[in-house]
């Protein structure tokens, strides 16, 4: 209900300790996937991005994992910083004809511990 | 911030009252999209355009109106049929090529 939507799931960890946000999506014919980092009173700001036929990338101290066989994708954060506190969104790309559209999860809040 | 301005940042509203949110772009993209953000919720596609003088509702356009004479801009105007309309708004843009999005700063609208 409206209720349960204004409490996002909270990941709540010690400064320096990995960081691990997961994201079921809903599409099996999706094939590209994004993860966005949202601050408070900002716009999302991309992290990284899988295509589907990929299970593993990896960039500057974050990994996505993609798996398939249950739709599920995970964000890796190493060593995670008070500057990696925020909202974090994963994405799935829906083809549909002449336009495509970006399908958004509801979000996870990273909260950092120093 | 990344090429796209929304403005205003912050804007109040009395009920019955239309009010159109700005956002430009540099970046030379295509494809525009509007999003209403909720507390603790996921963005919601409001409108999208792929090329000027094109637009499609997306999932929530109850409400809602937007236009796209030039490839710059596309305003969108929260008009007094939307019910409720106090969310942040974010504008972003797409090259259409790998679907990636770029992420105006958003524009917060609080009705009175």
């Amino acid at each position: 209900g409206e209720s349960v939507g204004l409490h996002l799931p909270t990941l709540s960890v010690q400064e320096g300790d990995n960081s691990i946000i997961n994201c079921a999506y809903s599409n099996s014919a999706s094939d590209y996937f994004i993860w966005y980092k949202q601050e408070s009173g900002k716009g999302p700001q991309f992290i990284i991005d899988i295509r589907s036929n990929m299970d593993k990338r990896q960039g500057q101290r974050v990994t996505v994992l993609l798996n398939k066989t249950v739709k599920h994708l995970s964000l890796q954060i190493a060593a995670t910083q008070p500057g990696d506190s925020a909202v974090y969104f994963c994405a799935e790309l829906l083809y549909g004809g002449a336009t495509n559209k970006l399908i958004f999860g509801t979000g996870t809040l990273l909260a950092v511990q120093p | 911030d990344g090429g796209i301005t929304q403005s205003p940042k912050y804007l109040f509203r009395k009920e019955g009252q239309n009010v159109t949110l700005s956002c430009e772009q540099n970046l030379n993209h295509d494809a525009m999209y509007w999003y209403r953000q909720d507390p603790g919720q996921g963005l919601r596609l409001i409108y999208y355009s792929q090329i000027v003088n094109d637009f499609q509702k997306g999932d929530i356009a109850e409400g809602y109106s937007v236009s796209r004479e030039k490839k710059e801009s596309f305003p969108l105007t929260v008009t007094s049929a939307q019910k409720n309309p106090t969310a942040f708004y974010l504008c972003a843009t797409s090259s259409g090529g790998t679907g990636e999005l770029f992420f105006g700063e958003g524009s917060r609208l609080t009705v009175l």
